[in-house]
């Protein structure tokens, strides 16, 4: 079956540090890739997606991910983050045919 | 304002009771679904429907029962067959299935008294 895997549950970073996610899935074939945030208190949001083309995808608040073919990677960066980067991210996979899975999740604290 | 609302933002439940949460969309989507998310695991699907009157099982399908008689509502009852339904449910809605990207409500907490 198809599966969504986030390396990190927990991770902690202090203001203006590099933020690298981790994401792979087991999907064969043509892949649609999300990135989601859910900030404290506040609803799921798309931060970014990838269909085709560039596989370094540009989101919301200066996040990117680029999308690794050979390692079923799509995973999310983000150069210096801020306190209000605080949140949990999702990694979510589909392909044309099944429905769209959800990875763990990722918890970001970010130390002011 | 478009978008996705949920109603209410907590609930709770006795034992052997049925619930029905709100799922309520003005984006003028076809396809809807709903998600159980829970600490360290995601979200999981319940149902989706991609067109009124039609509504198919998801993941986690057992203890839950869904309807879709207008385009904008998508209720889920949460039954007392549902041994543990403890949980946030989220629901979503998108332009139709073949369009994937999902767009999320705020979210229900239900509670077991």
């Amino acid at each position: 079956a198809q599966s969504v895997s986030q390396h990190n549950h927990h991770v902690i970073l202090s203001e203006a540090a590099s933020l690298e996610l981790g994401c792979n899935y087991s999907y064969g074939g043509t892949v649609n890739l999300f990135w989601y945030v859910q900030y404290p208190g506040q609803h799921l949001q798309l931060l970014l997606k990838y269909f085709s083309g560039d596989p370094l995808v540009k989101g919301i608040k200066g996040f990117e991910a680029e999308f690794i073919k050979s390692k079923f990677s799509f995973n999310l960066r983000k150069p210096s983050v801020q306190w209000s980067d605080t949140a949990e991210y999702f990694c979510a996979v589909n392909d044309n045919n099944n429905d769209m899975r959800f990875g763990a999740g990722t918890r970001l604290t970010v130390k002011p | 304002d478009g978008g996705i609302t949920q109603s209410p933002k907590y609930l709770f439940r006795k034992e052997g009771q049925n619930v029905t949460l709100s799922c309520e969309q003005n984006l003028n989507h076809d396809a809807m679904y709903w998600y159980r998310q829970d600490p360290g695991q995601g979200l999981r699907l319940i149902y989706y429907s991609q067109i009124v009157n039609d509504f198919q099982k998801g993941d986690i399908a057992e203890g839950y029962s869904v309807s879709r008689e207008k385009k904008e509502s998508f209720p889920l009852t949460v039954t007392s067959a549902q041994k543990n339904p403890t949980a946030f449910y989220l629901c979503a809605s998108s332009m139709s299935r073949a369009v994937k990207t999902q767009y999320f409500g705020p979210g229900t907490r239900l509670l077991v008294l």
